[in-house]
Order: structure tokens, then sequence, then C-alpha cells
């Protein structure tokens, strides 16, 4: 069964920290996976998007790496800002055979950052 | 105004009534979807459509029905709410299926009472 798990659920740091949050997932057969940041009451915007390759991307304070072999990716934050608050969903693409995608969403890592 | 827009923004309506949630886009993109997010799950994709006059199912589509006349629209239609509809909907599109980033629209919060 394609699943998505992300965790933790919730997570509270302080402005300036450092945080990572973790994706696993069991979704066959990979097409690429994607960090969304979705700012409460918005919808979710695309941080980074990454293919079977590539093991690194990076947007601005946001690193994302992949690990294909174990099927595992987090998403890591660097000196975090007041506005990094929101919720961060992993999402894992399968190509079909028939040449579309299918799209598994995980629940998300609600992230507070305090002044 | 450039980019994907819902609306309305919420709306709340009664059992059994038809509803329609309506999606626009300006880039000419192929690909728009509908999701609803729900407490406990992740996006889960209603309908989609790969081009004008072409939409197809998605993991949840009963209950729901969609068309796409043009290309820039793609409004979504609940025939007959029911509670279980109760949700926040979100409308996205991208150029094409795969790597490619998708961009949603900033959502409608349904209720049905």
């Amino acid at each position: 069964k394609n699943q998505v798990e992300q965790s933790p659920q919730s997570l509270i740091i302080l402005e300036g920290k450092n945080c990572t949050l973790q994706c696993n997932y069991t979704v066959s057969p990979f097409s690429n996976l994607r960090w969304y940041k979705q700012d409460t009451g918005r919808g979710p915007v695309s941080l980074t998007i990454m293919t079977f390759s590539e093991n690194t991307k990076s947007n601005g304070r946001y690193t994302a790496t992949l690990d294909a072999d174990t099927k595992q990716s987090s998403l890591h934050i660097t000196a975090s800002q007041l506005s990094d608050s929101a919720s961060y969903i992993c999402v894992v693409s399968a190509g079909l055979a028939s040449g579309t995608y299918k799209y598994i969403f995980g629940t998300g890592t609600r992230l507070k950052v305090l002044a | 105004d450039a980019g994907i827009t819902q609306s309305p923004r919420y709306k709340i309506t009664e059992t059994g009534r038809q509803v329609t949630l309506m999606c626009h886009q300006t880039w000419s993109h192929s690909y728009m979807f509908w999701y609803r997010q729900d407490l406990g799950h992740g996006l889960r994709l209603i309908y989609y459509s790969a081009a004008a006059d072409i939409t197809d199912k998605g993991e949840v589509p009963d209950g729901y029905v969609v068309s796409r006349s043009k290309t820039e629209n793609f409004p979504l239609t609940l025939e007959s709410a029911t509670r279980s509809q109760t949700s926040v909907y979100f409308c996205a599109s991208s150029v094409r299926q795969g790597v490619t980033e998708a961009f949603f629209g900033q959502g409608t919060r349904l209720t049905v009472v």
C-alpha cells in the first residue's frame, strides 16, 4: 500500500534554532518527492522537488534530503524564523504504467516557532 | 490577477443542497486538480483534468461532479451536499504531471449543516 508518514506530528522550537522534519514513504514506483509549506488558512506552496537521482536540494534556509534506498526524506530548516510557523507536507508521486501519476500526501508536521 | 483563485473562500450550505466551488487559473496550465483536506488525512484527490473536456476520478470522487469546458476554469459541484463533505477544498494547477511544480489556490472552507 502506498503510504507517506511524517514525523513528528508537531514541533515547537525557539526562533533562531534549527530543526529537521522526517518523511518515510512506501510508494512504488517512485517518481519524485516534494515538500510543501502550508501557512494557516492558505494553500500549500512548493519548497523543493527531488527525483530519484537527487540527494539534496536547497531553497534558502530549507534543505531537503532524499535517501531512495531507505525511502526516507528530511527537511532541515536553518536559523528558524517566526514566519516558518506552518505545516510542512511531504508528497511522494508514483509514475503509473498509464503514463499518469499518483500523488500520495503525508498528513504534515505542524511547526511552531516561538520568539 | 495572475495566479489561481478559488471562490468563495467560505461557504455554509444545508444538507441536500447543490453547491459549486469555482477555480480559475491564468497560466493556461493543462492540468487542474481538486483536493479536500481533513484533519488526520493528507490532501486527497477528488478529480483532476488533463485538458479541457478531459476529466478523471481521483481517490474520493463520490458525490462530486466536475467539468472543464475552458482551460482556465475547473468548477467542482456537490450535487447533494452531505455533512461528510464538510472540508477545506483546494484547487491546484500544473503545466503537466511528473516533476513539475503544482500551484494551489487559497482554499474554500465548506461547512454543510
